[in-house]
């Protein structure tokens, strides 16, 4: 049973447009969300975070938001670049789990020229 | 400041044979937890280890291990090599392993279990 989901295994943006990375949970004592973003043979780099008391958190180009009633998240890129192509990823936390984050499957995002 | 070092970057083994993995955090970081990534898996947590203890643990069989030195590097072991043990096995650091910090990845160490 998946508690983090990213329904869209890949998404396609023009550069320059906005990119919309969604993800939903379904584990309710979650209050904490970050992003990642994955490289080929890399690591997963942070990307941006946001706590269940905030419900938009922005760092340049990256904002995410988070609706808790509907157990919503979302992150927006703007304006996308070739560069942000990439995996993204959603992860969620709580207390409860300590330093066990749970991870959706990743979103494919391909940023076209 | 240098990052998370992941060793060796590629292994291959064959079944039934066992394997030693090794992660360096980031130097002052306390808190490192391993993952496991297989491709539609997403990443999937093993264990996560601090001061040298272990404070949580994923739903993997007993023969994935691991420990924590006193200088926060560790090691992940994995015995008795399965197939499906084929995977990306990323380790992460951060500095006081609260639930709210995020981790800082390694580039990882591909396994290959023929």
């Amino acid at each position: 049973d998946q508690q983090v989901k990213q329904n869209s295994p890949s998404l396609s943006v023009q550069e320059g447009r906005i990119s919309i990375l969604n993800c939903d949970y379904t584990n309710s004592m979650f209050d904490y969300f970050l992003w990642y973003k994955k490289y080929p043979a890399e690591g997963p780099t942070f990307l941006i975070s946001i706590s269940s008391i905030k419900d938009k958190n922005e760092d340049g180009r990256f904002t995410v938001f988070l609706n808790k009633s509907a157990k919503h998240l979302s992150l927006h890129i703007v304006p996308s670049q070739p560069g942000d192509s990439a995996v993204y990823f959603c992860a969620a936390s709580s207390d409860n789990y300590g330093q066990n984050f749970v991870f959706g499957p990743g979103t494919r995002l391909s940023v076209l020229p | 400041k240098a990052g998370v070092t992941q060793t060796p970057r590629y292994l291959i083994k064959t079944r039934g044979q066992q394997v030693t993995l090794s992660c360096s955090p980031i130097s002052g970081h306390r808190s490192v937890s391993w993952y496991q990534q297989t491709p539609g898996q997403g990443l999937q947590f093993l264990f996560e280890y601090f001061s040298e203890t272990q404070r949580n643990k994923g739903n993997f069989p007993g023969r994935f291990s691991g420990r924590q030195f006193s200088n926060s590097r560790s090691e992940m072991n994995v015995s008795t090599l399965e197939l499906g043990d084929s995977a990306l096995y990323l380790c992460a650091s951060t500095i006081a392993g609260g639930y709210n910090s995020p981790l800082h990845f390694g580039n990882g160490t591909r396994l290959t279990v023929t």
